[in-house]
């Protein structure tokens, strides 16, 4: 089974450029996530999808952040513009269903400079 | 309060020794707990889920306790390879996500 695919792996800006992450989740699972990870922290959820709506986006910064599932499969997650406090890895993870395990991609590890 | 609260450590602990980590979690209305591993600069990976009566996957024993509302994570005969985060998660029955704990780092000396 193909896990979770995520990318770019890397990604360097400068404050106040924008960005873009792409996820592919493991075929099936109708829940997608997104989450921030800052070095020393857990992952904290910015959004979840289930199939291509949005159930949750209570902790998404959305006057910058914004994330789409438009056909129910892979997502796109944008920052616009960007902030020194945005570097973190950004993980997406997808599940069968709400509430079930969730498995995660390698993650795309943002520099802001 | 934390949704979810861990020791972040790190425990420094020998090849072969039992180690214990417990976690607090604040909604008492949660019903799925789930331990995950997180190795350094990678993602983190489902360990274990919890269940009420307590489970066991080889070295590792996961118990719940509702009353106290804590979840711990039992690993004996530490190997060198047990090294890494420690995640404990809880679900958000309001919310149907899952919360993170900030993780408790084990490292295992040879």
């Amino acid at each position: 089974e193909a896990g979770v695919a995520q990318s770019p792996r890397y990604k360097i800006i400068e404050k106040r450029q924008s960005v873009a992450f792409w996820c592919n989740p493991i075929s099936g699972h109708a829940t997608l996530y997104w989450y921030q990870q800052i070095l020393g922290q857990g992952p904290k959820l910015l959004i979840q999808f289930q199939n291509n709506g949005v159930v949750d986006d209570s902790q998404l910064p959305k006057d910058r952040f914004s994330a789409e599932r438009l056909k129910g499969v892979d997502s796109t997650l944008k920052i616009q513009p960007a902030k020194l406090e945005d570097s973190a890895v950004y993980l997406c993870a997808s599940s069968l269903d709400r509430g079930e395990p969730q498995h995660f991609g390698d993650g795309t590890r943002l520099s802001i400079l | 309060r934390k949704e979810v609260e861990q020791d972040p450590g790190p425990f420094n602990v020998p090849e072969g020794a039992t180690v214990a980590f417990n976690c607090t979690y604040s909604n008492s209305a949660s019903q799925s707990f789930f331990w995950y591993r997180q190795d350094c600069r990678k993602e983190p990976k489902l360990l274990m889920s919890v269940y009420s009566s307590g489970n066991e996957d080889g070295r590792f024993t996961a118990q719940l306790n509702r009353a106290s509302q804590y979840i711990s994570l039992l690993i004996r005969d530490s190997k060198l390879s047990d090294s890494a985060t420690y995640l404990c998660v809880v679900n958000d029955p309001g919310r149907r996500a899952l919360t993170f704990g900030s993780g408790t780092r084990l490292q295992v000396q040879p």
